[in-house]
């Protein structure tokens, strides 16, 4: 079974920094490209960031470029995300995804709070 | 970056109304768009990717067409459980999605 299980969210004033990890299981992992997509409260869904199966290729939406860097460990079956000068518009849902076609496995979401 | 733009923002109906949701790409993403079904609370479910395949699982209702910058995803025949919220993905160049359109009972 695909699982996707995301960890490290939680509360963060103005200007922190937070590290979100995505740990995979059911599916081999290295063989496939991610994605990291927020939801703020009430909103649509964001895509964030994404990073090929390699590493060789990695994205962002302007609104983190340059705050935001994504990674992976596929010795670890882990993708993650570092966020560094954390602003209130970044309080969202923040789920991982496989990209498969479109994203056909989500994770469950954590949730971060950019907040004084 | 690309901007999709999707269309309506609601859209009101009644069980077994056929409904049309429309994405459109500010340039050509070939194929590169998947549709996806969302429930309060809930992560999203993919229901169509490359435009017009239909994921697995997915009720053969649901259809996608287009390519190059204009979508549509059709439900051909509206059933309760399809009272939610669908968002269109463009995954060409990063992934950005359209706004959303809340179907909504009528």
């Amino acid at each position: 079974e695909v699982q996707l299980v995301e960890s490290g969210g939680g509360l963060v004033q103005p200007g922190g920094s937070l590290r979100l990890s995505c740990a995979a299981s059911g599916f081999t992992f290295s063989s496939y490209s991610m994605n990291w997509v927020r939801q703020a409260p009430g909103k649509g869904l964001e895509w964030v960031s994404y990073i090929s199966s390699s590493s060789s290729t990695i994205y962002y939406a302007d609104s983190v470029k340059g705050r935001f860097t994504i990674s992976r460990d596929n010795a670890k079956n882990s993708l993650y995300l570092q966020m560094n000068s954390l602003r209130d518009e970044d309080t969202a849902v923040y789920y991982c995804a496989r990209l498969s076609g479109g994203n056909d496995y989500w994770g469950q979401g954590t949730l971060v709070t950019v907040s004084s | 970056d690309i901007q999709m733009t999707q269309s309506p923002s609601t859209l009101s109906a009644s069980v077994g109304d056929r409904v049309t949701i429309t994405c459109r790409a500010s340039q050509s993403i070939s194929s590169w768009l998947a549709w996806y079904q969302q429930k309060p609370g809930k992560a999203p479910k993919l229901l169509i990717y490359k435009a017009s395949s239909l994921e697995s699982g997915v009720p053969s209702r649901f259809s996608g067409s287009g390519s190059g910058t204009e979508f549509t995803l059709t439900i051909s025949s509206l059933q309760p459980d399809d009272f939610a919220t669908y968002y269109c993905q463009q995954y060409n160049s990063g992934g950005t999605f359209g706004q959303g359109t809340k179907v909504e009972i009528k």
